[in-house]
């Protein structure tokens, strides 16, 4: 069984420092992904990031970077220069085996507040 | 990405009565899935539709009370059957992206239901 582990139920941050949201994992499955999804208090689910067990280099996506540590199962959503708007919840996410039929298994969230 | 329309947005619902939750994706999708969120949870898959096969459900859900259709690639309908309060959530609609790498999910503006 597949599980994700979010252990920070909130954080805070001070404007333009950088934030770093944890997020373990559990799996047998040599093939899975793993993506971090913003959700501001409008309840929209935005995606930001994502991370195949294959590959070879952290992704990144403009502010946001993942810090994936595949022998300790982690992986790690940092936050570069903070915002104000970067203020919501964040849930990290995992999917076992290939894109297109395996469903996403959500963690618990992390509330990160920026504070100005 | 994949647009998806959720309606309704919020409904208020008296004990007892069903209520059924439209999704319509702007693109075919082979799988969609319906997660719900209780008030400051996390999100819980309640089951996968395929267009053509009967859904399939995870571990605490059941057809009687969460029926799905899926009559075409690109719609779907949840019915919340004989509502009670602790049926109060948002239920998000989701179908995989087909242009970034990983599949991740994207989601409808979700349903907000509110059972008395």
């Amino acid at each position: 069984a597949q599980k994700i582990t979010q252990t920070q139920p909130g954080m805070f941050v001070q404007e333009k420092e950088a934030v770093t949201l944890d997020c373990t994992y559990d799996t047998s499955d040599p093939s899975y992904g793993l993506f971090w999804y913003k959700q501001p208090s409008s309840g929209e689910m935005i995606f930001l990031i994502y991370q195949g067990s294959y590959d070879q280099q952290n992704a990144t996506e403009g502010r946001y970077s993942l810090n994936f540590q595949k022998a300790r199962k982690s992986a790690n959503l940092v936050i570069s220069a903070s915002q104000l708007g970067d203020s919501a919840m964040y849930f990290c996410a995992m999917r076992e085996g290939q894109r297109g039929y395996n469903k996403l298994i959500f963690g618990a969230g992390t509330r990160l507040a920026v504070h100005p | 990405s994949a647009v998806i329309s959720q309606k309704p947005s919020r409904d208020i619902c008296q004990r007892g009565t069903s209520l059924t939750i439209q999704c319509q994706v702007d693109s075919q999708v082979t799988m969609m899935f319906w997660y719900r969120q209780q008030p400051g949870q996390s999100l819980t898959l309640i089951a996968t539709a395929n267009q053509g096969s009967e859904a399939t459900y995870e571990s605490g859900f059941v057809i009687d009370k969460f029926p799905i259709s899926r009559p075409n690639l690109t719609f779907s309908t949840l019915t919340v059957s004989n509502m009670s309060p602790e049926d109060s959530s948002i239920y998000l609609c989701s179908a995989e992206g087909t242009g970034g790498p990983g599949g991740e999910l994207f989601f409808g503006e979700g349903s907000r239901l509110t059972v008395l």
